[in-house]
């Protein structure tokens, strides 16, 4: 089965700084999405993005599908970005998410 | 207006025990899923469904059952409950093609004693 590892698996960030969290992915895919777990255990979806690059405030994703990475960017840090970030890849014809294995980021104030 | 609700959030129970954790999407998705995160944050697809089909993956014991009695709903049924069950269980829905759009519901912790 395709394989989702994302790095690195933990992050402590001080509050401002800037970070870059990976995402590989071992087959084609049809679509990746970037998740925010938060503390309280809730999944936000911040990205729908099979290529290319967007942004939202100061987040923003990159995916290169032919080399079969994705990137988040985090930029000023705040202690509400803490959490667990998951990259997930649907296959093609598939509508399930295959997740990655997750990065912990804790923000300090 | 909650997009994707499950009830309840918490639940504990003993072992072999019959349990059910209700998912309801006010989205008008069409195809609605249970994920399954273990105790290392691990996220893994249980089922998924459309008013067409169900797809279950392998992995998963048969004591899990779905049931989807309109669109908009999706239960879990779990039969004779184990310890290594407890986890959180979540709920999503998406639109049909490609996942896009994904919609997680805000998980239910299972704790089997």
């Amino acid at each position: 089965g395709i394989q989702v590892e994302q790095s690195p698996p933990d992050l402590i960030l001080q509050e401002g700084a800037n970070s870059t969290l990976r995402c590989n992915f071992s087959d084609s895919v049809n679509n990746l999405q970037w998740f925010h777990q938060n503390p309280w255990g809730q999944l936000i979806n911040l990205f729908y993005i099979p290529s290319g690059t967007k942004q939202n405030g100061r987040l923003s994703a990159t995916t290169v599908a032919t080399e079969r990475y994705s990137l988040l960017y985090i930029s000023s840090s705040q202690t509400t970005d803490s959490g667990v970030y998951f990259c997930a890849v649907v296959l093609t014809g598939a509508n399930n998410l295959f997740f990655g294995t997750g990065t912990r980021l804790t923000v300090i104030p | 207006d909650t997009a994707v609700s499950q009830t309840p959030k918490y639940l504990v129970t003993q072992m072999g025990n019959d349990k059910s954790i209700k998912c309801e999407q006010n989205l008008g998705h069409d195809t609605m899923y249970w994920y399954k995160q273990d105790s290392k944050k691990f996220l893994k697809i249980m089922f998924s469904y459309n008013n067409k089909e169900l797809i279950i993956n392998e992995t998963v014991p048969n004591r899990f059952s779905p049931k989807s009695p309109d669109k908009a709903h999706l239960n879990l049924h779990i039969n004779s409950l184990e310890l290594g069950d407890s986890a959180v269980y979540f709920c999503a829905s998406s639109p049909a093609q490609a996942a896009r759009g994904y919609t997680f519901g805000s998980g239910t912790r299972l704790t089997v004693v």
